[in-house]
């Protein structure tokens, strides 16, 4: 069975650095695409970026360029958002999502629970 | 970057009644790269539609998809109560991956 299962949520102040991960399991985890969407408090799905974990490659959404770090660790079977520095514009709910297929253009197919990531002083 | 546009906003029907939901790119999406999500409250997006037509693995008949070129089309043939949520569209075909806004399906 594929699963992904997602960090607990996390609370933190403005400024601070921030990496939630997304292990997956079920699958030869190196072969599928994931991503990652952002929800926003009660607002829509927003695409931020992918990462082929056999070798890395990461795209990203022109919105989000700059502003997070997808990566991978395959020896574990984990992907990774992380921030350096984070806004109170960060607060939302992050999904990790794997693909339906090895191809990149598919779309996401098995979601993780989600991490609450709220930024407050 | 292809914007989705979804309409209605929210959609309110009864249980047994069909729903017509639309999603309008802002430029061409081959059919074989557009998706439709729903999502309850609470919940992950789950995958209904890919491809424009093809339902995802377990969901049901009553859920169909159509369209091409810019106008794609959720419908719902004979509403459950548990169909009632949000529905986004989805774009594969380029990046970045765009969803629509959402329509909210709700009781009437």
């Amino acid at each position: 069975e594929v699963q992904l299962v997602q960090s607990g949520a996390e609370v933190k102040k403005p400024g601070e650095s921030l990496k939630i991960s997304c292990k997956g399991s079920g699958y030869t985890f190196t072969n599928y695409w994931i991503g990652w969407v952002r929800q926003m408090p009660g607002k829509g799905l927003e695409w931020m970026g992918i990462i082929h974990p056999g070798d890395s490659e990461t795209r990203y959404s022109p919105s989000f360029q700059g502003q997070v770090t997808i990566s991978a660790d395959k020896s574990i079977s984990t992907a990774y958002l992380q921030w350096s520095s984070l806004k109170a514009s960060d607060t939302a709910m992050y999904y990790c999502a794997r693909h339906r297929t090895t191809s990149s253009w598919n779309p996401p197919y098995y979601w993780g629970q989600g991490t609450l990531v709220t930024v407050s002083s | 970057e292809i914007v989705l546009t979804q309409s209605p906003g929210t959609l309110s029907l009864s249980p047994g009644e069909r729903a017509t939901l639309s999603c309008r790119a802002s430029q061409t999406v081959s059919s074989t790269y557009l998706a439709w999500y729903q999502q309850k409250p609470g919940q992950a997006p789950r995958l209904l539609i890919y491809g424009a037509s093809s339902r995802a693995t377990g969901i049901p008949d009553r859920f169909s998809g159509s369209g091409s070129g810019t106008d794609f089309t959720l419908t719902i043939s004979r509403l459950e109560p548990e169909d009632f949520a949000v529905y986004y569209c989805q774009q594969y075909v380029s990046s970045p991956q765009t969803f629509g806004q959402g329509t909210k399906l709700e009781i009437k």
